[in-house]
This record gives structure tokens, sequence and C-alpha cells, in this order.
């Protein structure tokens, strides 16, 4: 079964454009989450999505947006882009939401970088 | 305020070593702790879940250990080989479940 897969791999944008981010869970899985990595920290989290709700939302500015699809896909949306956006995105998926004792399982990610 | 610190934050090691990696946190009512491995550039792996019952889970040469009375969580790599090299984080969920908080990881060098 295929795992979690996000795309674009590569993103170079410039300061002040917007970029979406795409992500399909694992077959089966209803919730979706979004993290932040920056290097050499560890990721920090932005959304989670559940059946098309938000459920979870991280200490983010408002230029960070998301919504998650019928078929449980995600996008992520960053507006007015800052160097500082510079980061590797991740996703991930859970069969459900809210329930701490299941494990997350993580795609390869999305590397942004804002020239 | 959950947080989570990796200690050391960086390792080398020869081949054949055993080694632990240490993770803490500071709220000791959580629902499992999750280690991860992560190569450069990659995303995250899943190595090991232990739930707040469970003392400890192995997996191969990996054991990792949990003491929610005193915030602790070790991964002990036995007989370290140089494709253990990468960057190895835990995580803990929030309380609602919805996310989980992670430490800022450990990277580990092993040497032939």
């Amino acid at each position: 079964d295929a795992g979690v897969t996000q795309s674009p791999t590569h993103l170079i944008k410039t300061r002040g454009q917007h970029v979406t981010l795409r992500c399909s869970p694992i077959s089966g899985h209803k919730s979706v989450s979004w993290y932040q990595q920056v290097l050499g920290q560890g990721p920090q989290f932005i959304f989670q999505y559940y059946e098309k709700e938000e459920r979870g939302r991280g200490n983010f500015p408002d230029r960070f947006s998301a919504r998650q699809f019928p078929n449980y896909s995600s996008e992520l949306n960053v507006n007015a882009l800052l160097l500082g956006d510079s980061a590797l995105y991740l996703c991930a998926s859970t069969p459900f939401s809210g329930q701490g004792g299941q494990p997350q399982h993580f795609g390869d990610g999305t590397r942004l970088s804002i020239l | 305020k959950q947080e989570v610190t990796q200690i050391p934050a960086a390792l080398s090691v020869p081949e054949g070593e055993n080694l632990v990696l240490n993770c803490s946190f500071t709220d000791s009512a959580i629902y499992n702790l999750q280690w991860f491995r992560q190569d450069p550039g990659k995303g995250l792996t899943s190595l090991l879940l232990i739930q707040s019952s469970q003392r400890e889970q192995t997996s191969g040469r990996l054991n990792a250990s949990l003491d929610k009375s005193s915030g602790r969580s070790t991964l002990y790599i036995a007989a370290s080989q140089p494709g253990d090299s990468a960057t190895y984080l835990c995580a803990v969920p929030t309380q609602a479940g919805t996310a989980l908080i992670f430490g800022k990881g450990t990277t580990l060098s092993v040497s032939s």
C-alpha cells in the first residue's frame, strides 16, 4: 500500500508569492496533519484536519491555511511568503483524530525555499 | 505546556558500539511516545511507539523504554552500523491528541 504522498518534492518561490502544497494520506486514513520543520529543529505543528474540518491549529499566522477534500487529501496554502517560511513541510496521516494512542505516518515532505 | 528535550544534540560513535539516545518531557500525562528516524532532507520514519501503559518496545536492534513518572525515554541501539547514521527524533501527543510535540533531535554518525 502507498504511504503518505506529498507534492511537489521541491519548490522555489520569491518573497510575497503564495504557495500550495499537497498531501494524500494513507488509504483508509481520514485525518491529515501538517508540520513545518526548519533546519536544525524538530517539526512544529501547523494544522490537523479530520473529515474536512479543522481539529487543531498551531501557533502560525493567518497567512497559513489548509483544507481537506472529500477523498481526505489535503492542501496547505501559504500567502505573502517570507524568507522565514523556508522549511521542509511535512504531512502526516492517522485513521482518526484526537486519539493520542495512534501512531502518525509521515510523508517525505516538500522542501520550500524562499528567495 | 509540554516541552520535549533530547540530549545529546549530536553523537559520533565507531561501528559496533552500543549507544543510548535520551528524550525527556515535562508533562508526564502522555498517551504514548514515538521515536522517529530522519535521513537528511527526508521525511520521518516511525521506529517505535510506546503506549503509556508500556515500559518498553523492541524492534530488531532497537529498544525504547519509557518512564512516565520521571518524564524520560531512552532509545537503545545495539551494535551500531554506518547505516544507522541519521537524526533521531522523539515526540509525544498533545492532550487533545491532535498534534505531536517534537524534540530537536539527536544527530547520530556511525563511522566504519
